[in-house]
Formats: structure tokens, sequence, C-alpha cells
């Protein structure tokens, strides 16, 4: 198993523009979501999908959008990229939206000049 | 406010050395709580995952512990190893609801000199 993959590892877009993120794992997993961390603060959530067609906001969703088509993949956009969106990425995936275990993919460095 | 605060933020030890890290929250209500280590560079990857009846739960090298009356967790690694320089991050599942579930602490940054 591959497990959770990203890409691109790292990106550098100039403000307003748009790009998507990638992210797919092969674990069967229901649940993914996408959480951004920045320097000192801990990861924030910013969109969750419970399943196939079913997505939802975090903590933090506004500038990005997800879709959920397929079990396998769940990829983030920016819609137009602000400073303020330069962060470290991370995907997670788990059995289940309860008390299982996450696993991360390897992130992606986005820095928004 | 549902927050997890660790200390201290960041540590350096010599090698072959033990250390204990620190974790309070005031999530609540409380589902469990999970230590994770990241390596540089890298996403997290979980050490341990504790309940609430739960008091301790070992992974090798590493030993967590969780008082639910006190809200309060540590981390304890053993014989520290140049390998174990990484940051720890203590998490807090909130409820049983999806979403918003996981709150994340800021993490320590633990460095491990020869």
């Amino acid at each position: 198993n591959a497990g959770v993959t990203q890409t691109p590892k790292f990106q550098v877009l100039k403000t307003g523009q748009s790009m998507t993120l990638q992210c797919a794992q092969d674990m069967n997993h229901e649940y993914m979501s996408w959480y951004r961390q920045d320097p000192g603060m801990g990861l924030r959530l910013i969109h969750y999908s419970v399943g196939a067609g079913i997505t939802d906001q975090g903590e933090v969703p506004n500038g990005y959008n997800v879709s959920r088509s397929t079990t396998e993949d769940f990829p983030l956009r920016l819609l137009s990229a602000a400073p303020s969106q330069t962060s470290v990425y991370f995907c997670a995936s788990s059995y289940s939206s309860g008390s299982g275990e996450q696993f991360f993919g390897p992130g992606t460095r986005l820095t928004v000049l | 406010k549902n927050q997890v605060e660790q200390s201290p933020q960041s540590l350096i030890i010599l090698e072959g050395k033990n250390c204990t890290l620190q974790c309070n929250y005031t999530v609540s209500p409380f589902s469990n709580l999970r230590w994770y280590k990241q390596d540089t560079g890298r996403g997290p990857v979980s050490l341990t995952i504790m309940t609430f009846s739960e008091n301790t739960k070992s992974n090798g090298r590493y030993t967590a512990t969780l008082d639910a009356d006190t809200k309060q967790s540590s981390l304890h690694i053993t014989a520290s190893q140049l390998s174990d320089s990484a940051s720890y991050i203590c998490v807090v599942l909130r409820g049983h609801n999806a979403g918003n579930m996981l709150t994340f602490g800021g993490g320590t940054r633990l460095m491990v000199k020869p």
C-alpha cells in the first residue's frame, strides 16, 4: 500500500492564481480531511469528507473548495491564492470519522507571493 | 474553549537520556487522546491512542500517560536516540461527531544531540 499520497510536494504561486492540491489514498478509507499547519500553531482542519459525494467545512474553510467523487481521491482547490494561504498542507484519511487512527500524507509546502 | 497546550515548546537532550513531554487539554467532551511524531518535512505519524479508561500506553521506548481527571497527558521517551529528534504533537478527539473532531496542540520540538 502507498498509504496517503500528496502532489505536488512544493508549489509557489502568485497572488490571485488558482491551483489544486492532490490527495489520494489506497486504504479504502471513508473519511478524508485536509489540514494546514502554520509555524507555532496546531494543525487546523480546512475541509473533510465522510465518504464519496459528501464534504463539509472545517475550522478554516474560506478560500478553499473540495470535492469527493471517488473514495480514493480528495483534491483541495485554492480559488484565488492569497499570501495568507502560505502554509504546509496535509491530507489525512481514516476508516471512520470517529475514534479511528488517522494516516497523514507527506504534505505540500505552498508559498504564495 | 477547546484547547490543547503542550510544554515545553522545545527541548534539547543528550543521546541516551530520558525526557518527558507534557500536554494539558480543555477539550470536551473527551473521546481519546493521541500522540503523534512528526519528522521534519513529513506528515505526523501516530505513536499512541488512549481512551478515557486507559492510564498508560507504551509503544517501544515511548510511554504515554493520561489523567482524565486533571486533563493532563505526558509522553515519556526512554533512552533517547538521534532518530527521536522530531516534533511531538498531542491531539484530543472531541466527542463522536464528524468534523472539527481533532484539536491539535502546537507540538514540542525535541532535539537529541550525540
